[in-house]
Order: structure tokens, then sequence, then C-alpha cells
């Protein structure tokens, strides 16, 4: 069975582009959540969404958004990027409520 | 507020040495807690969870409510045992939050 997937594994922007992250969750999964691993500050959360919903979100300025399409899969947006945004993203994604979350390998983004 | 302390940010410890990860939580309320692991070029991964009672790879956490603890121990630290460690809770709106993590050395 296939993981988390997440893609790009890498990605270079240059500071005010947008980048989009993309993660594919485990099949049969409906809950995805996006976390940023910056250096020093461990795993911040930043999104979850379940059955297509947003329902919860981290402190992160609205720059940071995303969405879950019908076949669960989600997207990470960053707009106006900054030089801080250089992170790893991970996405992980669960059957729902109390149950194991999965981790992604994780796209990093470097922001010059 | 909800928040994951790890106090640690690297521990070295010699192979076959009793190991510690500590991790304290504040909460208000009945916890979910978790250890994930993550070794090197590997995803993050869970290790053990508090409900589970478990030992997984010769760890073992408890929980303690009295001094909102949730401590990872191993009696005889492994070189495989070397890895990132993060502690981590679930809060009652299925939000995990994790701790700083501890970078875990272990010394031949």
């Amino acid at each position: 069975e296939a993981g988390v997937t997440q893609s790009p594994t890498h990605l270079i922007k240059t500071r005010g582009q947008q980048a989009t992250l993309r993660c594919s969750p485990i099949s049969g999964h409906t809950s995805v959540y996006w976390y940023q691993q910056a250096l020093g500050l461990g795993l911040q959360f930043l999104l979850w969404y379940d059955e297509g919903e947003e329902r919860n979100r981290g402190n992160f300025p609205p720059r940071f958004s995303g969405r879950q399409f019908p076949n669960y899969s989600s997207e990470l947006n960053v707009n106006a990027l900054e030089l801080e945004d250089s992170a790893l993203y991970l996405c992980a994604s669960s059957w729902g409520r109390n149950t194991e979350a999965f981790f992604g390998q994780g796209t990093r983004l470097t922001v010059v | 507020a909800q928040r994951v302390t790890q106090p640690e940010k690297l521990l070295s410890v010699f192979k076959g040495a009793p190991v510690e990860l500590k991790c304290n939580y504040s909460y208000s309320g009945s916890p979910e807690l978790f250890w994930y692991v993550q070794y090197s070029r590997q995803r993050l991964q869970l290790l053990l969870r508090h409900i589970s009672r478990e030992s997984i790879k010769g760890f073992t956490a408890d929980l303690n409510k009295g001094e909102t603890s949730f401590h990872l121990k191993k009696p005889f630290a492994q070189e495989e045992d070397s890895a990132m460690y993060y502690c981590a809770l679930r809060n009652r709106d299925d939000k995990i939050i994790f701790g700083k993590g501890t970078r875990l050395h272990i010394l031949p």
C-alpha cells in the first residue's frame, strides 16, 4: 500500500512568489494535516482538513492557505513568500479522529 | 495554553546505557500523548501512544498526570536508536501538537 506522498520533494522560489505543495493521503484516509518544520522550531501545526473542510488552523498568517479535493488529496499554498518560509513542509493523513497519523517525506521549500 | 516541551535538544548516551527522553505537557483535560521518531533519511513515524501502554523497540513511556510528563525510556540503548524523537499531544479538536524534538545520539 502506498504511503502518504508529497510533491515536489524540493522547491526553490524567490521572495514574493507563490508556492504550491501537494499531498496525496493514504487510500481511504479522509483527514490531511500540514506541518511546517523550520530549523530550530520543531513541527508547527499549519492546517487540518477533513472531508473537504478546513477543521483547524495554526498560528500562521492568511497567506498560508490550502484546500482538500473530493479525492481527499490536498494542496498547501503559500503566497508572497518570505525568506523565513524556508522549511520542510510535512503532510500527514489519518482515517479521522483519534487514529494514527502517517507522515509523508515532506517538501523542502527554499526561498531565496 | 496547550504546549509540549522537550527540554533537551540533544542527548548523547553510550551504547548499553539507559535512555530517558523528557517530555512535559500543558493541557487542561485528558490528553492523548504520542512519541514519534524520525530516523535519518526516513519519514516521521509513530513510535508509541500512551493509550496502547505497549513497548516498541524496547521503548516505554508512562503518562504521569501529576507531573504532566510523558518521558520515553529504554533500559539499554542501541546504536540504531539514534534518531530525532518528538513528543506530541492530540487535543480535543484533534490537532496534534508537537514538541521541538530531541536528537538522540548513541555513542559506540
